[in-house]
């Protein structure tokens, strides 16, 4: 299976600063014949069901602001929230889904400062 | 506006059994795949099954192979999932997901809020 580790576990950031989390894969989730990665990012709320942010490890899910970005390729990869706002507190997963089983990230929790 | 809605969990015994409903809504169930996937306590997700949009592929995670069936019925925009010999270990929050197919890749771009179950005596 492939392993994703996620860092940082949780992190604080003053409100309209920007937040970085980071994933990193045990193997790369790049498929060579259409040079994708099969990565994506989560945010979970609390009673809230989750949802898809970023797809293909930097394409933005219909509907999702534009403040949020990924980047990143192979085995490293990164969501940035460019101007962190108050209802973006929330934790936050990666997931590949190169093959089977998916498996997710452990989570990171985004808090305001 | 899309929907998953998850039922069927709660208190069970060790060695006993459930059977989680998940009723979709807002969108073709029928041209997807289905997903569950659960949380413990303070802990990770953990993906736990894949079901084909007409019934077939099914896939298991190897931590639930032989206790966990996944089934659904298309006519009931309905995903189920058959939990037996239930274990503590199992205790979680349960979540239903819709899977988009793109590329060969089986992509989880929709959840339910989830159903709880815990396996205590």
């Amino acid at each position: 299976d492939i392993v994703m580790t996620q860092s940082p576990d949780s992190l604080a950031v003053s409100l309209g600063e920007r937040a970085t989390i980071n994933c990193k894969s045990s193997q790369s989730v790049l498929y060579s014949s259409n040079n994708k990665n099969y990565l994506a990012w989560y945010q979970q709320k609390p009673g809230q069901p989750a949802k898809l942010l970023i797809y293909w490890a930097s394409t933005r899910e219909s509907g999702v602001p534009d403040r949020f970005s990924g980047s990143g390729s192979e085995t490293d990869f990164t969501l940035t929230i460019s101007s962190l706002q108050a209802e973006d507190v929330a934790l936050y997963y990666c997931q590949q889904y190169y093959n089977t089983p998916p498996t997710f990230g452990g989570g990171t929790k985004v808090e305001i400062k | 506006q899309m929907q998953l809605v998850e039922s069927g969990g709660g208190l069970v015994k060790p060695g006993g059994s459930l059977r989680l409903s998940c009723a979709a809504s807002g969108f073709t169930f029928s041209d997807y795949y289905m997903s569950w996937i659960r949380q413990a306590p303070g802990k990770g997700l953990e993906w736990i099954s894949y079901i084909g949009s007409g019934g077939s592929p099914i896939f298991y995670a190897d931590s639930v192979k032989g206790r966990f069936t996944i089934s659904r019925d298309n006519s009931k925009n309905s995903l189920y999932l058959q939990i037996n010999s239930l274990r503590a270990e199992d205790t979680a929050m349960y979540f239903c997901a819709r899977a988009r197919i793109v590329l060969a890749a089986k992509m989880i771009d929709s959840w339910g809020q989830g159903t709880l179950v815990t396996v205590s005596s």
